[in-house]
């Protein structure tokens, strides 16, 4: 696509349940990024792909974190037995040559 | 540990003013440097990218690079209210490291 495309915006989700992110990149770009924003908080870096490799997983927070690659494009963030913590927006990137570009983002509340 | 750090402020410029913004690193095997706009509620925007010492100029947006000093900074000149947001300085270490500061908010008053 044009742009980089989340799904879906604003999820909402009782603490305990699974959660799966999703992220359509810039088609041709082979490379992803994962990053999580918590409120007033700076980007943290969560997982890189390159093609459908993770070789850089070294920000996931905890093993209830997860995620793949399929065809070389889309990309889903899952996180198993979310907890409270875990409420933050979900920003994937496409980068190109180092310069990313963002989706809108995935807004994840748990409550 | 690659760290970015940024002065949170917020920075407060009048309209018409230069805003500098600034940011430092840890790596010095850092290779490409960022800037990124981003408004309340949105998401990270790229404005300006720089790879080499010296400066770089976009329109009202000038980038330098000072790789000795491992510091970056991004110049504002002719602030507009319109560009009020949190500037972020992000750097490229090896081939995919992509580190981000916590950023700096920049305000703009009429």
């Amino acid at each position: 696509g044009a742009g980089v495309s989340q799904s879906p915006s604003n999820k909402v989700t009782e603490k305990g349940k699974d959660v799966e992110l999703r992220c359509d990149p810039i088609s041709g770009h082979t490379a992803l990024y994962w990053y999580r924003q918590s409120l007033g908080q700076g980007l943290e870096f969560l997982i890189y792909f390159q093609g459908n490799s993770a070789p850089d997983k070294s920000g996931l927070p905890s093993d209830r974190f997860s995620a793949e690659r399929t065809g070389g494009s889309v990309s889903t963030l899952t996180i198993q037995r979310t907890q409270q913590e875990d409420s933050a927006v979900y920003l994937c990137a496409s980068p190109r040559g180092g310069e990313a570009f963002f989706g809108q983002g995935t807004r994840l509340t748990v409550v | 540990q690659k760290e970015v750090e940024q002065n949170s402020g917020p920075l407060s410029v009048p309209e018409g003013a230069i805003a500098s913004l600034n940011c430092t690193y840890s790596d010095r095997g850092s290779q490409s440097f960022f800037w990124y706009r981003q408004y309340s509620g949105k998401s990270p925007e790229l404005i300006m990218s720089i790879y080499s010492n010296g400066d770089k100029e976009d329109g009202r947006f000038t980038a330098q690079l000072n790789k000795a000093s491992q510091y970056v900074s991004l110049l504002i000149r002719d602030s507009q209210p319109s560009d009020s947001a949190t500037y972020l300085c992000a750097v490229l270490s090896g081939y995919s490291t992509l580190t981000f500061g916590k950023g700096t908010m920049l305000l703009v008053s009429p």
